[in-house]
C-alpha cells in the first residue's frame, strides 16, 4: 500500500553536529514537503520539494523522486532544532487532492 | 507564523458532547484541509475544502463534519465526543489545489481534551 516511512525514528545529537533524516516514499509524488513540528505543537513548513535539491540557511533538502526517497540535512545543529520532523507527501495518484500523508516522524534532541 | 488561525487554541469537554473548531485560512488561499493528530494514529488526514466545496475525504468519522463559508472559513464539528477524539487538530490552507502542486500552511492547531 501507500507508504511514507521516516528514518531513524529518534536521534540524539551534540549541538554543532550534523544530521541526515531520510523518507522514503512507495509511489511517484505530486508534493512532498518536510515540516518541523516544535514542542509547543506547531507545524512549521521547511521545504516544498518534490524534487531537486534546497537549502535554506544550515537546513538543506533533496529529494530524488525517481528513487521516491528525500533527505533533510541539518548542519552545525542547536538545541532550538529539537522537536519532530515529519515528510508529508500527495501521491500521483491522489487526483490532485493536495492530501497529505505523514511519515511517523523523526524524533531529534540536540543536547547543549 | 504561517498566516493560518484557528480557534480555540485549547479545548476541554466531556464525553457525548458536540464542539466547534474554527479555521481561517492565509489570504487569498482556496483550499482548507482538515488533519489530526493523536498518539497513536500520527498525523491524518481529514477532508480538505476548496472553494466552499467538499474536496476529499480522508479518515474522518461520520460524527465529525465540516464545511467551508463563502470567506472562506471552515468549520470542523465533532459530535458525541470520545475520549480517542482527544487530540490535535490542525487546519491547513493552500492557494489552488488545481494541480495538487502548492505547499500546505498550518495553523497553530487546537487541542482537543475529551474528559
Amino acid at each position: 500500500g501507500i507508504q511514507v516511512e521516516q528514518s531513524p525514528p529518534d536521534l540524539i545529537l551534540q549541538e554543532g553536529a550534523n544530521s541526515t533524516l531520510r523518507c522514503n516514499f512507495s509511489d511517484s509524488v505530486n508534493n512532498l514537503q518536510w515540516f518541523h513540528q516544535n514542542p509547543w505543537g506547531q507545524l512549521i513548513n521547511l521545504f516544498y520539494i518534490p524534487s531537486g535539491t534546497k537549502q535554506n540557511g544550515r537546513l538543506s533538502a533533496t529529494t530524488v523522486a525517481t528513487e521516491r526517497y528525500s533527505l533533510l540535512y541539518i548542519s552545525s545543529s542547536q538545541t532550538t532544532d529539537s522537536g519532530v520532523y515529519f515528510c508529508a507527501v500527495e501521491f500521483l495518484g491522489s487526483s490532485n487532492t493536495g492530501k497529505l500523508i505523514f511519515g511517523q516522524g523523526t524524533t531529534l534532541q540536540v543536547k547543549p | 507564523d504561517s498566516g493560518v488561525t484557528q480557534t480555540p487554541k485549547h479545548l476541554i469537554t466531556a464525553t457525548g458532547q458536540r464542539v466547534t473548531l474554527r479555521c481561517s485560512p492565509r489570504s487569498g488561499d482556496l483550499s482548507v484541509y482538515w488533519y489530526q493528530q493523536s498518539l497513536d494514529q500520527g498525523l491524518q488526514f481529514l477532508i480538505q475544502y476548496y472553494n466552499g466545496e467538499e474536496r476529499a475525504k480522508g479518515n474522518i468519522l461520520e460524527r465529525f463534519s465540516a464545511q467551508q463559508f463563502p470567506d472562506l472559513h471552515s468549520e470542523l464539528n465533532l459530535s458525541s465526543l470520545e475520549l480517542g477524539d482527544s487530540a490535535l487538530y490542525f487546519c491547513a490552507s493552500s492557494v489552488s489545489v488545481q494541480q495538487g502542486r502548492d505547499t500546505q500552511y498550518f495553523g497553530p492547531g487546537t487541542r482537543l481534551t475529551v474528559l
